[in-house]
């Protein structure tokens, strides 16, 4: 497709639960980057991949979280034992060049 | 946590009118971008600034890039029904080694009534 998609565009989990959120980055682009976006705030940062590898994870909340990129191209993050305050929307970009991400359209957790 | 202070953080304004918000920080950054978020959307990129100094025009918005590298400010003239959304500085230190982390400010939501 022409843009970054992600999927699932919602996702309800019961606490305790493990969940995958999945990116398809725009074709062609090396870097990705995964932000969580908590309601009425800005987008932070959360990991960067350059190609296959994870170069910064340094915004990971916890060991909880988890995101692979294993071909360089589709990525995964994934949230284990899932909290209520790990609700939100989870944004993921790609790029070509580093001032010009493009933002998918996020999936939003709502952990009950 | 968030560096970038953005303000204000709601506006609402009668349609024709010019709309001014800005982001400050405590540390430098060498380049500005400001995006619009949609409701159930991801930000959309609508202006890059990567000099000090620079004033950059995209259709009815404005944008500055401050003279100390710790602000900006984003002007919208004429607004119009469709520029109700969430509008988000951010920035990063771009190039050498830097990747492009970018950091964002809480957001400014406009509104704006016919």
């Amino acid at each position: 497709g022409a843009g970054v998609s992600q999927s699932p565009r919602y996702k309800v989990a019961k606490r305790g639960q493990d969940v995958a959120l999945r990116c398809d980055p725009i074709s062609g682009h090396v870097s990705l980057f995964w932000y969580q976006q908590a309601l009425g705030q800005g987008p932070e940062f959360l990991t960067y991949f350059q190609n296959e590898a994870q170069l910064d994870k340094s915004g990971l909340p916890s060991d909880r979280f988890f995101a692979e990129r294993p071909e360089g191209s589709v990525s995964t993050l994934k949230i284990q034992r899932t909290q209520q305050e790990d609700s939100a929307v989870y944004l993921c970009a790609s790029s070509k060049r580093v001032d010009t991400q493009y933002f998918g359209p996020g999936t939003r957790l709502t952990v009950l | 946590g968030q560096q970038l202070n953005q303000s204000p953080q709601s506006m609402f304004i009668q349609e024709g009118e010019d709309v001014s918000m800005n982001c400050t920080s405590s540390s430098i950054f060498n380049t500005w971008l400001w995006y619009k978020q949609d409701p159930g959307e991801g930000p959309v990129l609508l202006i890059a600034l990567y000099k000090a100094g620079e004033l950059t025009s995209n259709g009815r918005l404005t944008a500055q890039f401050g003279i100390t590298r710790k602000d900006s400010f984003l002007n919208i003239s004429a607004s119009i029904p469709s520029d109700v959304g969430i509008y988000f500085c951010a920035a990063v230190n771009a190039g050498g080694t830097s990747y492009g982390k970018l950091t964002f400010g809480q957001g400014t939501i406009l509104t704006v009534h016919p």
